[in-house]
């Protein structure tokens, strides 16, 4: 079974409304990370939050991170046409130094 | 720097042929992984390796082989290919397990 799971799996908006897209998780984490993939591309890595912070900001992006209720939240801000991409989650599981475990994605479309 | 670069970009195979995906880094990264994404499956990942010379099996290993003699080189084999190998595949790096992985572009692979 998925370690993280997105949610919702799409979501449409227009060009300058907020967009708030969600992860839970099972097992506890070292951190997690948010990615971004536009289409027929290499994923990009967005933002890392590690277990003991619960709230970071980059630029338009704020993740915040709940690990009594095993969630985040990636919130981009003022969106754009060109944030259109899908979005995952992926966790870092404690006690597995070495790998990542992702979700299946959320597809964000922002139409202009 | 090029980052992580993969050979071939696309590839059609016949079932029961052999190929071998490259993956190369220029960023003196120890730990580099091979993933495969299918439509809506998120990114699962098929084997790992934390150094040069080590391997490992990561979720959906079987079906496929690798092998890293070289730090900045991590190949990935098909012996016999099959559809259900059908996928694009991701190679990603990073300096340790626990921080943001790097992509490549990846290699789209139809198997008939």
């Amino acid at each position: 079974s998925q370690q993280g799971e997105e949610d919702p799996q799409a979501l449409s908006i227009q060009e300058g409304e907020n967009a708030t897209m969600n992860c839970s998780y099972k097992t506890s984490i070292n951190n997690l990370q948010w990615y971004r993939q536009n289409s027929g591309r290499g994923l990009v890595h967005l933002i890392l939050i590690r277990s003991n912070e619960r709230e970071k900001h980059s630029g338009r992006l704020r993740v915040t991170l709940d690990t009594s209720k095993k969630s985040s939240s990636l919130l981009i801000t003022a969106s754009r046409a060109a944030d259109t991409a899908s979005y995952f989650c992926a966790t870092a599981l404690r006690g597995s130094n070495y790998k990542l475990t992702f979700g299946k994605g959320t597809l964000l479309t922002v139409n202009p | 720097n090029a980052g992580v670069t993969q050979t071939p970009k696309f590839r059609v195979l016949k079932t029961g042929q052999s190929m071998t995906l490259l993956c190369a880094q220029d960023m003196n990264h120890e730990y580099m992984y091979w993933y495969r994404q299918d439509p809506g499956m998120g990114l699962r990942l098929i084997h790992y390796s934390v150094g040069e010379g080590t391997t490992a099996k990561g979720e959906v290993p079987d079906g496929y082989n690798v092998s890293r003699l070289k730090k900045q080189n991590f190949l990935l084999g098909l012996e016999s290919a099959a559809p259900s190998q059908t996928s694009v595949y991701f190679c990603a790096s990073t300096p340790s397990g626990l921080y943001e992985q790097y992509f490549g572009p990846g290699t789209r692979l139809t198997v008939t």
